[in-house]
């Protein structure tokens, strides 16, 4: 079946770092790939995704780049802020059906 | 910005009690879903539900489990006798179509359900 694997957490970083969070695959056919934040005390939100190999998802400085060769899909961000600090999960839906399979999230703590 | 909410955020129950956690999608959304997360494991798919019924489950969705929409706005996760396993945050979601790619899940914040 489908899985996600991140990296261990949690990270640290503190302000203006560069952020890496690994994340990769195991699924058949073309899944999409997405990325959610949870900030404290609130729910999963959306930060980025992307339905095809090559396909880059961005959003609030964030990056991600669908490596199909790879079956990895890594988050990057150039300048991490206070703000950032939350718990990172990546997730995938696969080609048939509509459920998220999700990682095991990754908690972002970011020092000013 | 609409929102998905979820009532109660916390609730504590002795085990083998009935508890319904509750729910108000988006009013224009026409899929819903339940997911759980055990505390330190991952988010959990347990049900997918769309025209008044079941659409996908997973193996975790099994008869002490069901859901329902009883008056067109709530979405209700009822768990019939609870066991201590039972014990984790239920997030709520919601979306325009059953396939996230185009327009995204809509998460609520989630309920932390206490089985003791």
């Amino acid at each position: 079946g489908n899985s996600v694997t991140q990296m261990e957490g949690p990270v640290t970083l503190s302000e203006e770092a560069f952020l890496t969070i690994n994340c990769t695959y195991t699924a058949t056919g073309y899944p999409s790939l997405f990325w959610y934040v949870q900030y404290p005390g609130e729910g999963l939100q959306l930060l980025l995704k992307a339905t095809k190999a090559d396909d880059k998802g961005s959003n609030k400085g964030f990056e991600a780049t669908y490596r199909k060769e790879t079956t990895s899909f890594h988050l990057e961000k150039g300048s991490v802020q206070v703000s950032d600090s939350a718990v990172y999960f990546c997730a995938l839906m696969g080609t048939s059906g509509s459920r998220l399979t999700f990682g095991e999230g990754t908690q972002l703590t970011v020092n000013p | 910005e609409p929102e998905v909410t979820q009532t109660p955020s916390h609730q504590v129950t002795q085990m083998g009690q009935e508890v319904i956690l509750r729910c108000v999608p988006i009013s224009n959304h026409l899929y819903f879903y339940w997911y759980r997360q055990i505390l330190g494991q991952k988010v959990e798919f347990l049900v997918s539900f769309y025209n008044n019924e079941i659409s996908e489950k997973s193996e975790i969705f099994d008869d002490q489990f069901s859901v329902e929409r009883p008056d067109g706005s709530n979405f209700t996760l009822k768990i019939r006798s609870t066991k201590l396993e039972d014990s984790a945050m239920y997030f709520c979601a919601s979306s325009e179509e059953g396939g996230q790619a185009l327009y995204g899940y809509t998460f609520g914040s989630g309920t932390r359900l206490t089985v003791v």
